[in-house]
């Protein structure tokens, strides 16, 4: 079955980064896009970006373009999301999730359990 | 980009009522809308893709309908287990972006 893993809870000081991760299984790696979206405490949901693990292909969201990198590694099949310059602002439960067909234009079937992110000083 | 507006915030409702739940998109984004429940401290789910095709394992009391930038989610008969807040969400044009939520509530 589709399985997303996502790492483990990250406390970070203002202006730092964070990496979090995103292992994926139970379907072929490189024909689905990977996507990161955010959740504050209390709030809606935020899409941050996507890749596409075949080639490398990213798109991000305007409010994230100049922080936020996404990679892939096939070999591991894991999916990476590193936001930097981070702010209390950014303190959510961030998930990873696969687009539901291998077209780009598709919502989102599975999802990982979310990693919260607190970034206090 | 394109900004998706849901209405109402909240909504309070009697089991075995019928519920509805709109969302509105800034520009056409033709079908290309989802529905998705996000229960309490859990991942969203998938319950209505292109607008209207419900994905499957989802009750069918849950549908969906509309096009361009006018949609609405139905619960035709509201259960307990439906106490959640319910998400749309547009995937337009290589971008992809959230109403901000409806929540549910059961008298």
């Amino acid at each position: 079955q589709v399985q997303l893993v996502q790492s483990g809870a990250e406390v970070k000081k203002p202006g730092a980064s964070v990496m979090v991760s995103c292992k994926a299984s139970g379907f072929s790696f490189s024909d689905y896009y990977i996507h990161w979206v955010r959740q504050a405490p209390g709030q809606g949901l935020e899409w941050m970006g996507s890749i596409n693990p075949n080639g490398g292909g990213t798109n991000y969201a305007q409010n994230f373009q100049d922080r936020i990198t996404v990679t892939s590694d096939s070999s591991t099949t894991t999916v990476y999301m590193k936001l930097s310059s981070l702010t209390s602002a950014d303190s959510a439960v961030c998930y990873c999730a696969r687009g539901r067909t291998m077209m780009v234009t598709t919502p989102f079937d599975s999802w990982g359990q979310g990693t919260l992110v607190t970034v206090s000083s | 980009d394109i900004q998706m507006t849901q209405s109402p915030s909240t909504l309070s409702a009697s089991v075995g009522d019928r519920v509805t739940i709109s969302c509105r998109a800034s520009q056409s984004i033709s079908t290309y809308l989802a529905w998705y429940q996000q229960k309490a401290g859990k991942a969203p789910k998938l319950l209505i893709y292109q607008a209207s095709s419900l994905e499957s394992g989802v009750p069918s009391r849950f549908s969906g309908s509309g096009s361009g930038t006018e949609f609405t989610l139905t619960i035709s008969s509201l259960q307990p287990e439906d106490l959640a807040t319910y998400y749309c969400q547009h995937y337009y044009d290589f971008s992809w972006a959230f109403g901000q939520g409806t929540k549910v509530e059961i008298k």
